[in-house]
């Protein structure tokens, strides 16, 4: 199957500190990446969807300003989450798909365990 | 909206046994798609087996197979010949209006 990364892959930062987390596809074209949250022992919950080269679409009750998504190539989308506090702990997973069917698999990344202090 | 449910948070079962693991959904539409997802502690998300609901026939991959009624929204997760490998998270997930929806999860133990 195809690979997705990101990094870092743990990150701890200070309250009111901004953390970028990147989603890489390393064999393929993404033309869509989707951002999920997963708080310990719950599911994920789709934060956001981004085609490469336009703006993300926020779930609702994701605060588009807090977590900033930029999708600028076929093989990378960023979330930065800014000013972080606390309550943003979390694991954040990305995935990526390609190609223009009525699905595309989802290929997910490994996953991002973010802790702000 | 899409609702995905899975009754059952935590399932065990003995090496080489069977094990069903349940997941209803709720939907309006008529084509979509189903997952099962494994998550192993080191929680990278892997797929299990999907099935396409246009498709009579139930998918099968290996030990892996599910009981798909559309009828009754149904779509439950059989496991063969159950291996200490399978312990994870298991989430089921639709999907339909370009996204995933995943189910709360069930947490499988299997007993050596």
């Amino acid at each position: 199957g195809a690979v997705v990364s990101q990094h870092p892959s743990w990150v701890i930062c200070k309250s009111g500190t901004s953390v970028k987390i990147e989603c890489r596809s390393l064999d393929f074209q993404a033309t869509t990446m989707f951002w999920y949250r997963q708080f310990p022992k719950q599911s994920l919950m789709l934060m956001a969807t981004s085609n490469e080269g336009s703006k993300a679409t926020y779930e609702q009750g994701v605060e588009k300003d807090k977590f900033l998504i930029n999708h600028a190539s076929l093989t990378l989308s960023t979330l930065t989450v800014t000013s972080a506090h606390p309550e943003d702990s979390s694991f954040y997973i990305c995935s990526a798909s390609g190609g223009s069917g009525p699905y595309n698999e989802q290929f997910f990344g490994p996953g991002t365990r973010l802790t702000v202090l | 909206a899409q609702t995905v449910t899975q009754s059952q948070p935590e399932m065990s079962v003995q090496e080489a046994e069977t094990v069903t693991l349940s997941c209803t959904y709720d939907t309006s539409e008529s084509d979509y798609y189903l997952f099962w997802y494994k998550q192993p502690p080191s929680r990278q998300m892997i797929l299990v087996i999907r099935q396409e609901a246009y498709k009579q026939q139930n998918a099968t991959e290996n030990r892996f197979s599910v009981n798909f009624q559309k009828a009754a929204k149904s779509f439950s997760l059989k496991i063969s010949d159950s291996q200490l490998g399978d312990a994870a998270m298991y989430f089921c997930a639709y999907f339909g209006n370009e996204k995933l929806t995943f189910g709360t999860g069930t947490r499988l133990t299997i007993i050596p």
